[in-house]
């Protein structure tokens, strides 16, 4: 299995509302990944998790807060966005590790978000 | 610091013809390159990846890449360009540590008739 789910597809919401975004592989992947997508515009990395631990947080907004409640499950936890915050939301898993072939990164189809 | 460059926003080019998408890259070692394809409102697909040796590699959907070190190049290339390839296509360099990706800008391609 080499594929990266998403849900839901799509989600409206109000800027009072708490919605969450769940990611999920079976690939045994140790990394997972949130991005955020404007439309034309290349993903922007918000979180990095390794090891179920965050590794990286891109300087993101505390109205959105990761989980990683296990190794095949991520979370993305939606409080009081904002209207800019509307886009396309992905999710990424790869191995974890410095030698060459760990760095693939394989994608969801995304959530795209819409924010009223 | 690592970058990547896609020069060209956007081509345009007829069904049938030959493509080539540019991308430059800017790294301190041997770079981790990758190419993917974003087709509308959809995630991004894998279309081909360089770690090492032969320079020439082969993707899916006959795709190929070459990597030019002397350029800091790792052009995009199809002989044959197909209406289903009209798409986002988005080259990214894989850092060596850390797991982080650093994509370029992309290229949008229309395919015309």
């Amino acid at each position: 299995d080499t594929e990266v789910t998403q849900t839901p597809k799509h989600l409206v919401m109000g800027m009072t509302n708490k919605k969450s975004l769940k990611c999920e592989q079976h690939m045994g992947h140790r990394a997972m990944y949130w991005y955020k997508q404007k439309a034309k515009k290349p993903p922007e990395l918000m979180f990095v998790y390794s090891y179920e631990k965050l590794s990286i947080n891109e300087s993101v907004p505390s109205r959105f807060s990761p989980e990683c409640p296990n190794s095949s499950l991520l979370n993305l936890h939606l409080h009081a966005l904002q209207p800019e915050d509307s886009a396309l939301y992905l999710c990424a898993s790869s191995k974890v590790g410095t030698s060459a072939g760990y760095n693939e990164q394989f994608f969801g189809p995304g959530t795209r978000l819409t924010v009223l | 610091a690592q970058s990547v460059t896609q020069p060209d926003i956007h081509i345009t080019v007829s069904e049938g013809a030959s493509l080539e998408l540019r991308c430059n890259y800017s790294y301190g070692a041997t770079p981790y390159l990758f190419w993917y394809v974003q087709s509308p409102g959809q995630g991004l697909q894998l279309l081909l990846k360089y770690f090492s040796g032969d320079t020439l590699v082969q993707g899916i959907k006959g795709f190929e890449a070459e990597f030019k070190r002397s350029q800091s190049s790792f052009n995009l290339r199809k002989p044959s360009v197909h209406w289903s390839d009209a798409a986002e296509y988005f080259c990214a360099v894989g850092a060596q540590t850390g797991n982080q990706f650093y994509f370029g800008t992309g290229t949008s391609l229309t395919v015309i008739p």
